[in-house]
């Protein structure tokens, strides 16, 4: 059974930068069948797709899609080692505010998707002085 | 930027059928998803590849697609199925992965 289980601060001050991790059990970061991804949900952004990492071995080669909105302020990482994945982003503001989720979408073999099937807890942050 | 459009709210009696649409211009070309939010929990999906179930969700959730709209609907609604629904799909290069901003069904 795939779980997800997020960690990191439920408070950041403005201007500085919202991190958290996500532990995957049961799957690893490493997998050619999945993707990793942030999302997160606020009542005036609804769900927001915020990004993703995922390998593939046919290239050997780590890839990263960012939403438009954040490119510049995002980044979103593996640790192999550690088998999680991690969420930055840079020069919060209190729009910044909302639940973020860490989110696993799986793929078939020819690549069609079964949607964002495994979820984290959520975490709460908010953006404040 | 690409939007996926739904209605807001739905109210349906119990045992009638709730069907909820979602609109976007990638939709032809790129599989829609769809997911049940409850209070206080993480989405879950209800539909996958446009018109696939997962195991374990009721057989009464179904998905269908016709050009740019795709439509879940929930036939023999329960009191259980009360909750805010999202559609979820890419933009046409499949990079950018995009929500629906919800339909909350009220039975």
């Amino acid at each position: 059974q795939v779980q997800l289980q997020q960690s990191g601060p439920g408070l950041v001050k403005p201007s500085q930068t919202l991190s958290l991790t996500c532990a995957i059990s049961g799957d690893n970061v490493s997998s050619d069948s999945a993707t990793w991804n942030w999302i997160r949900q606020s009542p005036s952004r609804g769900l927001e797709w915020l990004g993703r990492t995922y390998y593939r071995s046919r290239t050997s080669q780590w890839y990263h899609d960012y939403g438009l909105s954040l490119e510049s302020r995002i980044a979103i990482n593996p640790d192999i080692s550690e088998n999680r994945f991690s969420l930055q982003l840079n020069s919060v503001t209190p729009e910044d505010t909302a639940l973020y989720y860490c989110a696993r979408a799986a793929y078939d073999s020819r690549g069609y998707g079964y949607g964002m099937d495994v979820w984290g807890q959520g975490t709460t942050v908010t953006v404040s002085s | 930027s690409y939007e996926l459009t739904q209605p807001p709210s739905l109210s349906v009696s119990p045992g009638q059928t709730a069907t909820i649409t979602c609109s976007g211009d990638a939709l032809p070309k790129q599989f829609a998803y769809w997911y049940q939010q409850k209070p206080g929990q993480a989405p879950v999906v209800v539909i996958y590849k446009d018109t696939e179930r997962p195991s374990g969700i009721p057989e009464r959730f179904s998905g269908s697609s016709s050009g740019t709209t795709v439509t879940l609907t929930i036939t023999g609604v329960q009191a259980e199925d009360e909750a805010d629904y999202y559609c979820q799909s890419a933009d046409t290069g499949g990079t950018y992965h995009f929500f629906g901003g919800g339909t909350k069904v009220t039975v």
